[in-house]
């Protein structure tokens, strides 16, 4: 069954440093996401990106956030200055068309300190 | 925006108890779909729900989509241990060629043996 991988599964990192979370969607999807939990609650959606731009973006997704997909496989997320109310669960997602179902990630789970 | 509610937020059972979870969203969507996410895990693609009043069995879960297309619901009949877990729906409403799935909060399924 194919996977959507997630790297790295946990990270910690101080209060305004930098942190790029990486995912390689399935190989033949063309749609990819971004989506956050913060822990016990919902599923928030972030960004939506199709054709190397972004598609749709959440209020949640503002100046502080970046994505990539620099290279046929990888696909990325940058929070350029962290912040406490950061700390969450972050998963990527993809699909091969725009209303199938996503796979999702294992996850990353950051920790800002 | 578009919202998806989705209630109970939580519910404790028997083992062998029947479960359901309801699903609704302030807007007609394209289609509606359901996720599992296991306590530490990430969530899991159940079924996709397109035409008004459908209903899809799988096992001992049955879903149905709303005719007005603005609700769903899950019901498990004869609840196990291994149905632990929360249950999303997640709410798709796409023009042109993009959307994004809206989560609910979803429902915290837990089985006592």
């Amino acid at each position: 069954e194919p996977e959507v991988t997630q790297t790295p599964s946990h990270q910690v990192t101080q209060m305004g440093q930098e942190v790029i979370l990486r995912c390689v969607p399935i190989s033949n999807h063309l749609y990819f996401y971004w989506y956050r939990q913060i822990l016990g609650q919902k599923v928030e959606f972030l960004v939506s990106f199709y054709n190397n731009e972004i598609s749709e973006k959440s209020e949640i997704f503002d100046d502080q956030f970046s994505v990539e997909r620099p290279d046929g496989s990888n696909f990325t997320l940058k929070i350029r200055s962290t912040k406490l109310e950061d700390s969450a669960m972050y998963f990527c997602a993809s699909s091969n068309r725009s209303w199938n179902s996503y796979t999702f990630g294992s996850g990353t789970r950051l920790t800002v300190v | 925006g578009q919202q998806v509610m989705q209630i109970p937020q939580y519910q404790h059972v028997q083992e062998g108890e029947d479960f359901t979870t309801y699903c609704n969203s302030s807007t007609t969507l394209s289609n509606i779909q359901w996720y599992k996410q296991r306590p530490g895990g990430h969530p899991v693609f159940l079924i996709q729900l397109v035409k008004s009043g459908e209903v899809k069995k799988q096992k001992r879960l049955t879903f149905q989509f709303g005719e007005a297309k603005k609700n769903s619901s899950l019901h498990i009949t004869a609840t196990q241990t291994t149905d632990v877990g929360t249950y999303f729906c997640a709410g798709l409403n796409y023009g042109g060629s993009q959307g994004n799935l809206i989560f609910g909060k979803g429902t915290k399924l837990s089985v006592k043996p």
